[in-house]
């Protein structure tokens, strides 16, 4: 079963624009990562944050982790047609070793 | 470094048929997890194993194996298909089982029962 739930289940915006997307997920957790999906491909590994940490950045991503509220946002800045894609969260449970629960994913659409 | 490939990239069985899925993780990688992709479930964790040894195991029926082989490359087998089995079944691996390391994900195999 999946832990997370992603908001919203999809987004349009307009090249330029900033995209952001929510997690919310149910348990304990060591780390949270964010994947990117293209068109039912394989997943690309976007960014890991600890549950120690509260921000993250890496290049036009920036992630922040609530561990209090157990829910997780990506932000894409100025989004670009190529970021069209599905974007997942997942969660590494504490104890849950490399057991990762994906979230129901974004589906990102960026217009030109 | 090559990333992690799957092979075949894409089958079609019948149902009842049994069908196996390879893995070969990133070079000096030493786990290998497998999730299954469905429109209905998500993608959902089946096992994964390191030194050859399943270490963690998904709700999925017995139906569902895999092994991992001394050079870390592994293989998942399903037996006796049913048409749900229809997926996209990803492969990732990683340097260590342990928490907090990053997986990397091949192309995946997709898989048509009819």
């Amino acid at each position: 079963s999946q832990q997370g739930e992603e908001d919203p289940q999809a987004l349009s915006i307009q090249e330029g624009e900033n995209a952001t997307m929510n997690c919310s997920y149910k348990t304990s957790i060591n780390n949270l990562q964010w994947y990117r999906q293209n068109s039912g491909r394989g997943l690309v590994h976007l960014i890991l944050i600890r549950s120690n940490e509260r921000e993250k950045h890496s290049g036009r991503l920036r992630v922040t982790l609530d561990t209090s509220k157990k829910s997780s946002s990506l932000l894409i800045t100025a989004s670009r047609a190529a970021d069209t894609a599905s974007y997942f969260c997942a969660t590494d449970p504490t104890g849950g070793g490399n057991k990762l629960t994906f979230g129901t994913g974004t589906q990102l659409k960026v217009e030109l | 470094k090559a990333g992690v490939t799957q092979t075949p990239r894409y089958l079609i069985k019948t149902r009842g048929q049994q069908v196996t899925l390879s893995c070969s993780p990133i070079s000096g990688h030493r786990s290998v997890s497998w999730y299954q992709q469905t429109p209905g479930q998500g993608l959902q964790f089946l096992f994964e194993y390191f030194s050859e040894t399943q270490r963690n195991k998904g709700n999925f029926p017995g139906r569902f194996s895999g092994r991992q082989f001394s050079n870390s490359r592994s293989e998942m087998n399903v037996s006796t298909l049913e048409l749900g089995d229809s997926a996209l079944y990803l492969c990732a691996s990683s340097l260590n089982p342990g928490a907090g390391e990053t997986q990397y994900f091949g192309p995946g195999t997709r898989l048509l029962v009819l």
